[in-house]
């Protein structure tokens, strides 16, 4: 069973501050990696995507890989109330037809005025 | 505008009835897949297709089905909706598997 780790939280951050949040994976195959925010009755969209070792740097959010460790993970600086939301770290996987892709739970993030 | 399209997006049904929740994308993207979600669970997924009729089982397929008979349209098919059905329903597609999903804005479905 592949599968996709995450902290469920919630994880409360001051306003300002950095919040991170991990993800580690099982399939040492996998190639692709993306981080979804969703917050509550909504639809995931998409934060950032990263494919290789090392960082990846958008506006306020920097994706982290490394793929010897497993581990992705995502920093949100100068963490803002709109940023409260659920988390949620994919991961595409080898399958019986290909590729498929797989979530974790999803980490619950609360940045507080 | 490129979307993935799902309706309806409310649904309230009785145990038994068949019923059909749709989804296209206009994308041209080979992958597709469903998703429920459910307080506390995250996303499961349900089925998904690498393209025209290649589907496969994801990890809660009981009670669904689905058809890839076109590149835009992927269906998700309850013929005997039960209570244990209810959820919120996504729908997304992928250009590729290296490619993120773009998701569609869901579907409430509850069964009563």
């Amino acid at each position: 069973q592949k599968e996709v780790e995450q902290n469920s939280g919630p994880l409360s951050v001051p306003e300002g501050a950095i919040a991170s949040l991990n993800c580690t994976y099982s399939d040492r195959g996998s190639q692709s990696f993306f981080w979804y925010r969703q917050y509550s009755g909504k639809s995931p969209e998409l934060i950032m995507f990263i494919y290789s070792n090392g960082d990846k740097e958008d506006g306020r959010f920097t994706a982290q890989l490394n793929k010897a460790s497993q581990y992705v993970s995502l920093l949100i600086r100068d963490s803002q109330p709109s940023d409260s939301a659920t988390y949620l770290c994919a991961v595409n996987i080898l399958d019986n037809y290909g590729q498929n892709f797989v979530f974790g739970p999803g980490t619950r993030l609360s940045v507080l005025p | 505008e490129a979307q993935v399209t799902q309706n309806p997006r409310y649904l309230i049904t009785v145990t038994g009835k068949k019923l059909t929740v749709t989804c296209s994308q206009n994308m041209n993207h080979e992958y597709m897949s469903w998703y429920r979600q459910d307080p506390g669970l995250g996303l499961r997924q349900i089925y998904y297709s690498m393209n025209v009729e290649v589907t496969d089982k994801g990890d809660v397929p009981e009670g669904y089905k689905v058809s890839r008979k076109e590149k835009r349209n992927f269906p998700l098919i309850l013929e005997s909706p039960s209570p244990n059905q209810t959820s919120l329903y996504f729908c997304a597609s992928s250009l590729h598997y290296n490619s993120p999903l773009h998701f569609g804005n869901g579907t409430r479905l509850t069964v009563t």
